[in-house]
């Protein structure tokens, strides 16, 4: 049984740029939220997407924008990358009120 | 507003030592869920426990125990006997329904594990 899946792993981009990254949920999950962790911190909740609609945002410009596709995996999108978005984005899957088991994250670095 | 405190920045203990993780949370909800996650230097977040608002049994899994007070809003993870493979960063979160919801993490804790 395969877990939350994502990639690319790692990802270099020049300020002002876009980025696209991507997730896979685990078996049975319909449910997808994506975190950032900046080094040293704790992960910050971005948004979280159901039935292909975002459901929660939390306090993210509108920069921060992501899809998700019938077969539950998940994309987020970046726009006019900034120095301070470098950082681990870790996605999480769950199937409705139970627990969120996260992928191993794509580290984004911002030149 | 939620929030999660992790007072203990690292933590050093020699192996087979106990040790006991500190976490205190905030929230004006009466309904909510508690969690801890592990993440070793791979970086993946492991779910390690849930427990909800209404449950205040301690809860024992092998080496691992979780001492949930409502009265002191503390929600405390101790490691018995630990073991080098232990080291890493746990973290403390809240969400107000579990799972679907999102989480509100502390800053974490670093343990390190000495052989």
């Amino acid at each position: 049984d395969a877990g939350v899946t994502q990639s690319p792993t790692h990802l270099i981009k020049t300020r002002g740029q876009q980025v696209t990254l991507r997730c896979s949920p685990k078996s049975g999950h319909d449910t997808v939220s994506w975190y950032q962790q900046a080094l040293g911190q704790g992960p910050q909740f971005i948004f979280q997407y159901y039935e292909e609609e975002e459901r929660q945002r939390g306090n993210f410009p509108d920069r921060f924008s992501g899809h998700q596709f019938p077969n539950y995996s998940s994309e987020l999108n970046v726009n006019a990358l900034l120095l301070g978005d470098s950082a681990l984005y870790l996605c999480a899957s769950s199937s409705q009120i139970y627990e969120q088991y996260f992928g191993p994250g794509t580290r984004l670095t911002v030149t | 507003a939620q929030k999660v405190t992790q007072a203990q920045t690292e933590i050093s203990v020699v192996e087979k030592e106990d040790v006991t993780l500190d976490c205190v949370y905030e929230t004006r909800d009466t309904t909510y869920y508690l969690f801890w996650y592990k993440q070793p230097p791979s970086g993946e977040l492991v779910f390690l426990i849930r427990r909800n608002s209404f449950d205040e049994q301690n809860e024992i899994s092998g080496r691992y125990s979780w001492n949930f007070q409502k009265s002191t809003s503390s929600f405390n993870f101790t490691i018995t006997a630990s073991q080098v493979v232990d080291s890493a960063v746990y973290f403390c979160a809240l969400s107000e329904v579990a799972g679907a919801n999102n989480l509100f993490f502390g800053t974490g804790t670093r343990l390190t594990v000495i052989p």
